[in-house]
């Protein structure tokens, strides 16, 4: 059965400092993993995907088959990254039916 | 692209009554996705649609049901409501060109059964 956990509900750092969002799933075939992100009074958007290997925001993430996770990291924090994170995992590479989502983790990053 | 649109924002329904949630989204964006997002979860996958046909379910009963339109609308309906269906639903658009699974997210509807 597709998971994902994100064992964190709340995270605080202080601005500048590093930042890691966790995110550990499970799936037996070959999984697509993103992160979106939902600013203040914004809309859920998409922040990255581990099949594009980039880096948005500062922000990256590895997928790490062995340890079946995908932790969001971000070396100097800023304040306009607060915002609430959600790890998704997608078991198909095409139409994207079954989207699973973790329960968020709440990012704060304090002046 | 981040013109999906769903209405209304707001609904208040009473326990077994239906309810009709509607989604606009692009041109070009022929896949369609629903989720319910419980107060303090991730959003949930209910199902998807894909050139107005059922292209995936999540473990939700049948009285959640969908409908998607050539006009790049959609609706999600939720018959014999209950009060555990009191959340947030979103629908998320795809479009046919870029990345696979990029979704585009609406507002979403928030809907609370009494």
């Amino acid at each position: 059965a597709q998971r994902v956990t994100q064992p964190e509900k709340l995270l605080s750092v202080f601005k500048g400092a590093p930042v890691e969002l966790k995110c550990n799933y499970s799936y037996s075939g070959s999984p697509e993993l993103f992160w979106y992100v939902q600013y203040s009074r914004q809309r859920l958007q998409l922040l990255l995907r581990h099949i594009s290997r980039e880096s948005i925001k500062g922000f990256t993430a590895d997928l790490n088959k062995g340890e079946t996770s995908f932790h969001l990291k971000k070396p100097f924090a800023q304040e306009e990254d607060s915002a609430m994170y959600y790890c998704a995992l997608s078991g198909y590479h095409y139409n994207n039916n079954d989207m699973r989502f973790g329960a968020g983790t709440r990012l704060t990053v304090k002046p | 692209e981040t013109g999906v649109t769903q209405s209304p924002t707001h609904l208040i329904k009473t326990r077994g009554q239906q309810v009709t949630l509607r989604c606009s989204s692009q041109s070009g964006h022929n896949t369609v996705s629903w989720y319910q997002q419980a107060l303090g979860q991730g959003p949930q996958f209910i199902f998807q649609y894909y050139r107005e046909e059922e292209n995936g379910r999540g473990n939700f009963p049948p009285r959640f049901s969908g409908l998607q339109f050539p006009n790049y609308s959609s609706e999600l309906n939720v018959n014999a409501l209950e009060l555990d269906d009191s959340a947030l639903y979103l629908c998320a658009s795809t479009p046919d060109r870029g990345f696979y699974n990029e979704q585009f997210f609406g507002p979403g509807t928030r809907l609370t059964v009494l």
